[in-house]
């Protein structure tokens, strides 16, 4: 079946402007993850959400960044007022939440933001 | 500590050669534990979970040592395709409930 899909693939964006990464998770998958990932560095989580309970916001780097899941399934990613170090490789993973193959997260292909 | 920790690496080896990755982590009521791997410019993908019996997929051997909180992941006659950043990862963290380590980065050369 179809994987974890992504939109945009790539993003190139002014300082200061604001820009929205779109994530669809694979079909029956409770829960869902932001990462970023910096050129180099390793998976710096941002958000999880779990079915309907209220998400995990814990890993978001300021109140620029939020995020949104509509229905259980697409996930939006905002961030506002963009700045240079916002410049990365944003990853969404979803996956079961129990059942044999709960907790193996399966990741999209990203987003690479470039903010100018 | 820091949750999960790894050699960053790189290793760097001959094709052909056994390498083997460590892995340890902090919190001692994980329950899940996989290696991802992770090629360059590209997303994280499932290698292979990691059961306390110790698993083998091919070439790819995983253990984990609870008692001392520690995963590893044997790689035999490597080849050039297996090079690639390998993430160890476990569960129970406070984030997203699974804890990604910053990887370690393996070179198979010719």
């Amino acid at each position: 079946g179809a994987g974890v899909s992504q939109s945009p693939s790539n993003k190139v964006t002014e300082k200061g402007k604001d820009v929205e990464l779109r994530c669809d998770p694979i079909s029956g998958h409770t829960a869902l993850y932001w990462y970023r990932q910096s050129l180099g560095q390793g998976l710096e989580f941002l958000i999880y959400f779990q079915g309907n309970s209220a998400p995990d916001k814990s890993g978001l780097p300021s109140d620029r960044f939020s995020a949104e899941r509509t229905g259980g399934s697409v996930s939006t990613l905002t961030i506002q007022r963009t700045q240079q170090e916002d410049s990365a490789v944003y990853l969404c993973a979803s996956s079961y939440t129990s059942g044999r193959a709960s907790n193996i997260q399966y990741f999209g292909a990203g987003t690479r933001l470039s903010v100018l | 500590r820091k949750e999960v920790e790894q050699d960053p690496g790189p290793f760097n080896v001959p094709e052909g050669a056994t390498v083997a990755f460590n892995c340890t982590y902090s919190n001692s009521a994980s329950q899940s534990f996989f290696w991802y791997r992770q090629d360059c410019r590209k997303e994280p993908k499932l290698l292979m979970s990691v059961y306390s019996s110790g698993n083998e997929d091919g070439r790819f051997t995983a253990q984990l040592n609870r008692a001392s909180q520690y995963i590893s992941l044997l790689i035999r006659d490597s080849k050039l395709s297996d090079s690639a950043t390998y993430l160890c990862v476990v569960s129970g963290g406070s984030q997203g409930n699974l804890i990604f380590g910053k990887g370690t980065k393996l070179s198979v050369k010719p």
